[in-house]
């Protein structure tokens, strides 16, 4: 049982849609990142969020953490096919700097 | 800086045998982690350091799983006897532990194991 669910696990749309992909938990998270992960490559951060309800917005990525500190968002606003790759979710639950992660999105944009 | 370095970047390897994953952290990062990426179990946390101390290890599969940290910039990650299930690809992150608010970690490009 995955601690971060991610929704959905796969995602394929046309270049210029608008997507959002989901991370829940049922356990408070003290901080939830974001990565993106590309074919043979680790991840790579993407955004940290903190604070209950906090959007944080990066060119047209928009990032939201729930207000309860479970769950979190991430919108992508007309996806280019640069967009393509692995989308993890990860949660640090305690503050001690160990996070885990998510079950992940495959986002496929094509042109 | 060049960013965290895992080698080698693959390995195959028949089961039974002795396998050492290698990874140097980036420069003054204090914390390092190992994790396991397969398609069934997504990114596994294994175990994770801090100034080189074992902060915890409750992600190490079995006893056949082993890591060391001797000194800051050098860490491995050892499977003896390996075994078929052990295919993964296995990555190392570092980062500098506390941070503020982001605490990024960084991965390096993994290491992709096969155990025929």
């Amino acid at each position: 049982t995955q601690l971060l669910e991610q929704s959905p696990q796969f995602l394929s749309i046309q270049e210029g849609e608008n997507l959002t992909v989901y991370c829940n938990s049922s356990s408070v998270f003290s901080s939830l990142q974001w990565y993106r992960q590309e074919p043979g490559e680790g991840p790579v951060l993407l955004v940290t969020v903190v604070t209950g309800g906090e959007v944080k917005k990066l060119k047209r990525l928009t990032f939201q953490f729930g207000d309860a500190r479970k769950d979190s968002s991430l919108h992508i606003t007309a996806a280019q096919p640069g967009d393509t790759g692995l989308y993890l979710c990860a949660g640090d639950a305690w503050g001690f700097n160990k996070f885990y992660f998510g079950s992940g999105t495959k986002l496929n944009v094509k042109p | 800086d060049a960013g965290v370095i895992q080698s080698p970047r693959h390995e195959v390897t028949e089961m039974g045998q002795e396998v050492t994953l290698r990874c140097k952290p980036i420069s003054g990062h204090n914390s390092l982690f190992w994790y396991r990426q397969t398609m069934m179990r997504g990114l596994e946390l294994l175990i994770y350091f801090n100034n080189n101390v074992p902060i915890d290890d409750s992600g190490m599969p079995e006893d056949r799983f082993s890591a060391k940290m001797p000194n800051a910039s050098f860490s491995t990650l050892k499977i003896q006897p390996s075994e078929p299930r052990d295919s993964a690809v296995y990555f190392c992150a570092s980062s500098f532990w506390p941070s503020g608010d982001n605490n990024e970690q960084f991965f390096g490009p993994g290491t992709r194991l096969t155990v025929l």
